[in-house]
């Protein structure tokens, strides 16, 4: 079975910390994405990437940056964290730019306080 | 990408198939239909996705429209674990791969 392993459930962090939220895939998959889910927003694309060191801006990317060194892992980062990214936040892969089929991680749950 | 729309929530009975309508009156010919679902506290979950023929897989059935501006996914015995939000997503299967954009979904609750 496809994994995609969020390394938190749960993080609680102060206003203006720097924050990383990392996300490993053990398929060999191409597109990694991060999306925050928000009470009736649906999902919102933060970040994508479809290759190593590639990366594309989603719908909200405002105070968020990625990072992929390598292609099993994709990390997201809060510069200087606030109250209103307090949200779910997801991961997913897939294997390839069609993206036929993506595979989520169990997410993790920030709270900014 | 053609926008979809779907009921806010509907019931089914356990035992009894859950049909979940989406409505995609502007879906170019192009344009795949994907559904996908999030059982509560759990990343979203891939069923199905179908292009114009009536699809079907160990988890579901989708029926697509003769004009495609519609399809139902039909889950034939639901169980109370298909509680979940069921999302209904229209996309292409070239350009960018951000194309995997979630609306709000229908949240079914199979009723024991």
């Amino acid at each position: 079975d496809v994994k995609v392993t969020q390394s938190s459930r749960y993080l609680v962090k102060r206003t203006g910390e720097k924050v990383f939220l990392e996300c490993v895939q053990d398929m060999d998959h191409e597109n990694m994405f991060w999306y925050r889910q928000d009470p009736g927003l649906g999902l919102r694309l933060i970040y994508f990437s479809y290759d190593v060191k590639m990366k594309e801006k989603g719908d909200i990317p405002e105070g968020y940056s990625v990072s992929r060194e390598k292609k099993e892992r994709f990390s997201l980062i809060l510069e200087s964290a606030s109250t209103n990214q307090t949200s779910m936040y997801l991961c997913a892969s897939s294997i390839n730019r069609a993206n036929t089929e993506a595979f989520f991680g169990q997410g993790t749950r920030l709270t900014v306080v | 990408d053609a926008k979809t729309t779907q009921p806010t929530s509907m019931d089914c009975a356990e035992g009894r198939a859950a049909n979940l309508p989406c409505n995609h009156s502007t879906i170019s010919g192009n344009e795949y239909v994907y559904w996908y679902r999030q059982i509560h506290s759990q990343g979203p979950q891939y069923i199905i996705h179908g292009l114009k023929n009536n699809e079907t897989n160990e988890m579901a059935s989708l029926i697509i429209t003769e004009d495609r501006k519609s399809s139902t996914l039909i889950l034939p015995h639901a169980t109370l674990r298909d509680t979940a939000v069921y999302y209904c997503i229209v996309r292409t299967h070239s350009g960018s791969a951000r194309q995997l954009t979630f609306g709000s979904g229908t949240q079914l609750t199979v009723l024991p």
